[in-house]
């Protein structure tokens, strides 16, 4: 299985401050990457697919990039409702993997 | 509207068995695959079971393997996964979600609100 690694676990930010999240593939998956989002209590929420694109409704402050084994996301000028916690997901093969989650917390 | 909604969830004794299922709405059912992701209370995400839109295709967790099966019926727009033997470990939010494009290649774009397992004697 191809194991997925985020980083950092946590993180504390600010409204308004831009924010990175990376994820590394133990292989090289292309650019066969998922990003969601999860709030407590709720089902995740697609964010990102295919490494760079934004699903559907997803504010255009998320951005994403990378390809073979390095990943990263990319929220530009936090708003509150971004407080959550993100996981990275490949479907380069299966059975699809996700990070370990990355939670944004309030500074 | 796209509406994914799971029931059957419940409190059961380890060894037992479960049946899960879901119900779709709001798109068309037969052009999607389905899954089953899992999320024990506090921790990460882990996938648990897929079946490609036409049911011929299925693939599972070496975590569950032999002990789930997962199922749909497109005239019933529902998808089912029979627990059998449950274990402690098996306790978690159960999500079913829909993946467009092929079945190898799951992204989960629509999830249910999730249903809650719980293993315990």
């Amino acid at each position: 299985d191809i194991q997925m690694t985020q980083s950092p676990s946590s993180l504390s930010a600010s409204v308004g401050d831009r924010v990175t999240i990376t994820c590394r593939a133990s292989q090289s998956i292309s650019t066969y990457l998922n990003w969601y989002q999860q709030k407590i209590g709720k089902a995740p929420r697609l964010l990102i697919f295919a490494a760079s694109s934004l699903q559907s409704g997803v504010p255009s402050r998320f951005s994403g990039s990378g390809s073979g084994t390095d990943f990263t996301l990319t929220i530009r000028s936090l708003q509150p409702e971004d407080f959550a916690t993100y996981y990275c997901q490949q479907s380069y093969s299966l059975p699809p993997t996700f990070g370990q989650g990355t939670k944004l917390e309030i500074k | 509207e796209v509406q994914v909604v799971e029931s059957g969830g419940n409190l059961v004794q380890p060894g037992r068995s479960l049946r899960l299922s879901c119900a779709a709405s709001g798109f068309t059912f037969d052009d999607y695959a389905m899954h089953w992701v899992r999320q024990a209370p506090g921790k990460g995400l882990e996938w648990v079971s897929g079946i490609s839109w036409i049911g011929d295709t299925i693939a599972y967790a070496d975590s569950v393997k032999g002990r789930f099966t997962i199922s749909r019926d497109n005239a019933k727009k529902s998808l089912s996964l029979q627990m059998n033997s449950l274990r402690v470990e098996d306790t978690a939010f159960y999500y079913c979600a829909k993946s467009p494009g092929l079945f190898a290649e799951p992204q989960f774009d629509d999830w249910g609100q999730g249903t809650l397992v719980t293993v315990s004697s």
